[in-house]
């Protein structure tokens, strides 16, 4: 079952732009990470945001977490034709192993056009 | 440094025939992930690896599919026999530690069943 979940599916925006992702999520969670995949490539790692912190800055990206609404955000300011790609949130919550499992939505696809 | 290595890039088989992926990940890491990625879909984790323990293996479709990890360094992930349902893309990915930390994903293997 999906952990997280993205919102929007897709998003077309000019270039310079800002553009925004949702990301929802079911249970309780340490850490939320965004990554970033181009098309036929690996996942690349953005950013890291803990549950005790609610904002983070890296670059021309910004990440927000709200744990009491199970909910965090990705906005890319000034958006360039080479952040056009699929982002996805993974988070990392409890088992009933008491281990921790790595679970990815299912993606906005973003497409900035030049 | 070199990132996560995976072999090969592409393989197209027939059904019923067995198939193997291989993985080096980045020096140093601990931690090994095995993910497969349908189309349009974000990674779904199938084994994780803590040195050569197997410590999630909860979503590897155990009648068809193994995995090892010998000297808890390069891991094979082998598919017997495979299925048309079984096209996809296979991602590794590595971590210094354990779950909830970065994960660094090499290219993929794109796997096409015929």
């Amino acid at each position: 079952s999906q952990q997280g979940e993205e919102d929007p599916q897709a998003l077309s925006i000019q270039e310079g732009e800002n553009a925004t992702m949702n990301c929802s999520y079911k249970t309780s969670i340490n850490n939320l990470q965004w990554y970033r995949q181009n098309s036929g490539r690996g996942l690349v790692h953005l950013i890291l945001i803990r549950s005790n912190e609610r904002e983070k800055h890296s670059g021309r990206l910004r990440v927000t977490l709200d744990t009491s609404k199970k909910s965090s955000s990705l906005l890319i300011t000034a958006s360039r034709a080479a952040d056009t790609a699929s982002y996805f949130c993974a988070t990392d919550p409890l088992i009933n192993t008491g281990g921790f499992k790595t679970i990815f939505g299912a993606g906005t696809r973003l497409f900035v056009k030049a | 440094e070199a990132g996560v290595v995976q072999s090969p890039r592409y393989k197209i088989i027939e059904k019923k025939q067995p198939v193997a992926f291989w993985c080096n990940p980045i020096s140093g890491h601990n931690t090994l992930y095995w993910y497969r990625q349908n189309l349009g879909q974000g990674p779904e984790l199938l084994i994780r690896y803590e040195n050569e323990e197997a410590v999630d293996d909860s979503q590897l479709p155990k009648d068809r599919f193994s995995a090892e990890r010998l000297k808890g360094v390069d891991s094979t992930l082998k598919i017997q026999p495979a299925e048309l349902g079984d096209s996809a893309v296979y991602l590794c990915a590595s971590s210094l530690r354990q779950a909830q930390e970065t994960q660094y994903f090499g290219p993929g293997t794109r796997l096409l069943v015929l």
